[in-house]
């Protein structure tokens, strides 16, 4: 089974400065997909990036970034330029790229608490 | 376009009473994934349904846990007795149909609802 972990309980950062989040994940498969998703305090969950692991060029959106080290097994996501708004949850998933057996359904990391400072 | 709904929002429960959790995916979309999230934890997948099958349920409970995704109709998540181990927020997911090959599925989003909390006394 495939996990996903996120070492990093709670992270401050000041606002407009750059702030990186971890995500190491363990998986025997060499196909699939891995996300970021936010989760302010309205609780809904809402996607930052994607990353699919037969890209080797690392995925952005906007001020949001990912460090994909597929050897490694690890996910980072890099907030650039930190605004208030950025205040949430962040989990790490994973998806499987077979179907079947539980791979349809995405495996979340515990989150990280990121905590911006203005 | 509407997105995914869900309600109630809220829920109180008592022990041994049942909880019914209400799903509509998002226009268009065709099938339909359930996670719980318990408090500080991630959310963990429950079940994925199509409509009026249920593709996979290898996150379900064993025991009083029940998933439907009828022809017509949002997808209900069930509970029934339940109890204080219960209480958590429900996420509903939906997503267009998956293009499969040879045990592949390509990526389509899944959009989240608010989700539910239940809170069983």
């Amino acid at each position: 089974a495939q996990t996903v972990t996120q070492s990093q309980p709670e992270m401050s950062v000041q606002e407009a400065e750059t702030v990186t989040l971890s995500c190491t994940y363990d998986t025997s498969e060499s196909d699939y997909y891995l996300f970021w998703y936010k989760q302010p305090p309205s609780r809904q969950m809402i996607l930052v990036i994607r990353q699919e692991a037969y890209k080797q060029q690392n995925a952005t959106e906007n001020r949001f970034s990912v460090n994909f080290q597929k050897a490694a097994k690890s996910f980072s996501l890099k907030i650039s330029d930190s605004q208030l708004g950025d205040a949430a949850m962040y989990f790490c998933a994973y998806r499987s790229a077979h179907s079947g057996g539980g791979a349809d359904g995405l495996t979340f990391g515990k989150g990280t608490h990121l905590i911006i400072q203005p | 376009n509407a997105g995914v709904m869900q309600n109630p929002r809220h829920l109180v429960r008592r022990r041994g009473q049942e909880a019914r959790l209400r799903c509509s995916p998002m226009k268009g979309h065709s099938h339909v994934y359930w996670y719980r999230q318990l408090p500080e934890e991630g959310l963990k997948f429950m079940v994925y349904l199509q409509k009026e099958n249920i593709i996979d349920e290898s996150g379900m409970p064993k025991e009083r846990f029940s998933a439907e995704f009828p022809k017509e109709g949002p997808s209900i998540l069930r509970i029934q007795q339940v109890v204080r181990g219960d209480s958590a927020a429900y996420f509903c997911a939906s997503s267009p149909p998956i293009t499969e090959g040879l045990g592949y599925s390509s990526y389509n989003e899944q959009f989240f609802g608010p989700g539910t909390r239940l809170t069983v006394l």
